[in-house]
């Protein structure tokens, strides 16, 4: 089955704590990006990436990291995590960038930072 | 970069009517404009699409116009139903960079 997952899906953390959230696609998208959603806010754009080894910032990176080292997985690393970070997290993934290509959202991430 | 602004945020419609979401973008360099709709508790998922060569476009209750001049873009649902109620988002593409809008929360009463 075509999809993108996303683990955890749920997680409560500490201020400061290292956290990794995996994002994998199965459809051999060249594009992938992560997105951070707050209520009354929609969703903003955290990071994309274009191939691999290739990424760029979003609107709002401050706090982030991304790689992309393979193409199917787009992990997002929040090195010292802060309260502000509590959010949703969506992963997606499209066959080439954003013009003109359906944008596939993986499941979500629940992220609760103390 | 892109600033989509989009109203109203919360909208309710008798089942039958129809619903307008208006959503502006600031960049002329925007060429792409996708709506998605996100189910309570779900992922968005993508249900209808206009370019910049486009005016309007239509798939069965749903149309989507385009105002290149004032950069200014709208969905339109006609005869809607229970199942439409959710949050709908507008979104326009500039460079590798996709900006959503606020969202605005349909509910169709019925």
């Amino acid at each position: 089955e075509a999809q993108v997952t996303q683990n955890p899906r749920y997680l409560i953390t500490v201020t400061g704590k290292k956290l990794t959230v995996t994002c994998s696609q199965n459809m051999n998208h060249e594009y992938m990006s992560w997105y951070r959603q707050d209520p009354g806010l929609g969703l903003r754009q955290i990071y994309y990436s274009m191939n691999v080894e290739v990424t760029d910032k979003g609107d709002v990176p401050e706090g982030y990291k991304v790689s992309r080292k393979e193409k199917r997985n787009f992990p997002l690393i929040l090195e010292s995590p802060s309260p502000n970070q509590t959010s949703l997290y969506f992963c997606a993934s499209s066959l080439q960038g954003v013009d003109y290509n359906e944008q596939f959202f993986g499941p979500g991430t629940r992220l609760t930072v103390l | 970069g892109e600033n989509v602004e989009q109203h109203p945020s919360t909208l309710s419609v008798q089942e039958g009517d129809s619903a307008v979401i208006k959503c502006t973008y600031s960049d002329s360099a925007s060429n792409y404009f996708p709506w998605y709709k996100q189910e309570l508790g779900k992922r968005p998922q993508l249900i209808i699409d206009i370019r910049s060569n486009v005016g309007e476009k239509k798939d069965q209750r749903i149309a989507v116009t385009l105002n290149k001049t004032a950069k200014h873009f709208s969905l339109h649902i006609t005869e809607t139903q229970p199942e439409d109620s959710a949050v709908y988002f507008c979104a326009a593409t500039l460079g590798w960079a996709l900006t959503f809008g606020s969202g605005t929360r349909l509910q169709v009463q019925p």
